[in-house]
């Protein structure tokens, strides 16, 4: 079993939607959570930590579900540039992180 | 600098040469990481570098790659005798310390074998 898995969509959703996105890890002592953007051809990046109490960031709230060992992002009111490929990570360890294999979405005008 | 920088940007080399890929990390950043990642692909891990040392290079896909940082700074990831399958994105990424926080990433190399 991979240590954290998405699922790879694509989802394609009309512009001013909710979507939502899970990551799920098996290792129960993972500590901290990230979601990561990438656009085609470019690098990742830093999107926004989860924390235990989720937390959000203008149209963005990210949650963690210890429980059922899984991350989720929720992003309201869908814009074109919202279109990218969202990557979770997730830390098990000192030295032990894991990056999803990414969640792509398309928004549609 | 302001942010990670990687160089060259592009790279194509035929079968066989080597090649050195060059990352300058954020100054003070203390962790250094090299991922590469292939077309419609994930993120591979291929080594982590905290200061000058490397507590873990489980990812480095065969002898022929090599990693080393010097000063605590600059790191070069060196592929001998390139092969087909190398083709890919090579990103390094750095953080003021070891598992804490999000990385920056650098643009990437994008090395191609011909």
């Amino acid at each position: 079993r991979k240590e954290v898995e998405q699922d790879p969509g694509p989802f394609n959703v009309p512009e001013g939607a909710t979507v939502a996105f899970n990551c799920t890890y098996s290792n129960s002592a993972s500590q901290s959570f990230f979601w990561y953007r990438q656009d085609c051809r470019k690098e990742p990046k830093l999107l926004m930590s989860v924390y235990s109490s989720g937390n959000e960031d203008g149209r963005f709230t990210a949650q963690l579900n210890r429980a059922s060992q899984y991350i989720s992002l929720l992003i309201r009111d869908s814009k074109l540039s919202d279109s990218a490929t969202y990557l979770c990570k997730v830390r098990t360890g000192a030295n032990n992180l894991f990056f999803g294999t990414g969640t792509r979405l398309t928004v549609i005008p | 600098g302001a942010g990670v920088s990687q160089s060259p940007s592009n790279k194509v080399t035929e079968k066989g040469k080597d090649v050195e890929l060059r990352c300058d990390p954020i100054s003070g950043h203390t962790a250094l990481y090299w991922y590469r990642q292939s077309l419609g692909q994930g993120l591979e891990f291929l080594i982590y570098f905290q200061g000058n040392s490397a507590p873990d290079k489980s990812g480095l896909p065969s002898d022929r790659f090599s990693a080393e940082r010097t000063g605590g700074s600059v790191s070069t990831l060196t592929i001998q005798r390139t092969q087909q399958e190398d083709s890919a994105v090579y990103l390094c990424a750095s953080n003021p310390r070891s598992g804490l926080g999000g990385y920056t990433f650098g643009s990437g190399t994008r090395l191609t074998v011909v």
